[in-house]
């Protein structure tokens, strides 16, 4: 079955750091660019970042840069967030999703809460 | 970058009723535009890419439109299961950006 799942999500005290993960199956994950995308309770949907197929290229919002590191390990058919410096304003729900968008995990909640 | 001015943001209709969304884009982005649908502590569920390619196992009573900066979503026959909202999406490059998305409730 073509799928991603989420993984790594909870609730974080503001400045510490999360690492989300997305395990993918059912297609070829070293073929596609992979994102993420996230939703704060609420609101609408945010793109977060970009990693190519090979992870020549990234690319992230620019008013997260600096405090969001996305990564890849095609072997592992994984997806992964690295947040750090975590604010109340990153509570989300966070998918990772496949090429332009087409293919979305479940998502996973991040809440930042003392 | 690309912004996407999405209307209405609410939208209250009767089952049966025929319903339309539309999305503009701030430059031309060909057809590479996305609609979703959400429903409550769910994931987006995509249901056309390339402006009017519907995915498979979408109703036929949704459909989509326009190239360039213009784009609409047509139900055409609003039934109770598609209360949710709907969120256009450009693909057209980095950063991917939604509209604002539209809330469709039943009068």
């Amino acid at each position: 079955e073509v799928q991603l799942v989420e993984s790594g999500g909870g609730l974080v005290k503001p400045g510490g750091s999360l690492r989300l993960s997305c395990a993918a199956s059912g297609f070829t994950f070293s073929s596609y660019t992979m994102n993420w995308v996230r939703q704060a309770p609420g609101k609408g949907l945010e793109w977060v970042s970009s990693i190519s197929s090979s992870s020549s290229h990234r690319y992230y919002a620019n008013s997260l840069k600096g405090r969001f590191t996305v990564s890849r390990d095609n072997a592992k058919k994984s997806l992964y967030l690295q947040i750090n410096s975590l604010r109340a304003e990153d509570t989300a729900v966070y998918y990772c999703a496949r090429g332009p968008l087409t293919l979305w995990g479940q998502g996973i909640l991040v809440t930042v809460s003392s | 970058d690309i912004q996407m001015t999405q209307s209405p943001s609410s939208l209250s209709a009767s089952v049966g009723d025929r319903v339309t969304i539309t999305c503009q884009a701030s430059q031309d982005i060909g057809n590479n535009l996305n609609w979703y649908q959400q429903k409550p502590g769910q994931a987006p569920k995509l249901l056309s890419h390339a402006a009017s390619n519907l995915e498979t196992g979408v109703p036929s009573r949704f459909s989509g439109s326009g190239s360039g900066t213009d784009f609409t979503f047509t139900i055409s026959s609003l039934q109770p299961e598609d209360i949710a909202t709907y969120y256009c999406q450009h693909y057209d490059s980095l950063p991917y950006i939604f509209g604002q998305g539209t809330k469709l409730e039943i009068k």
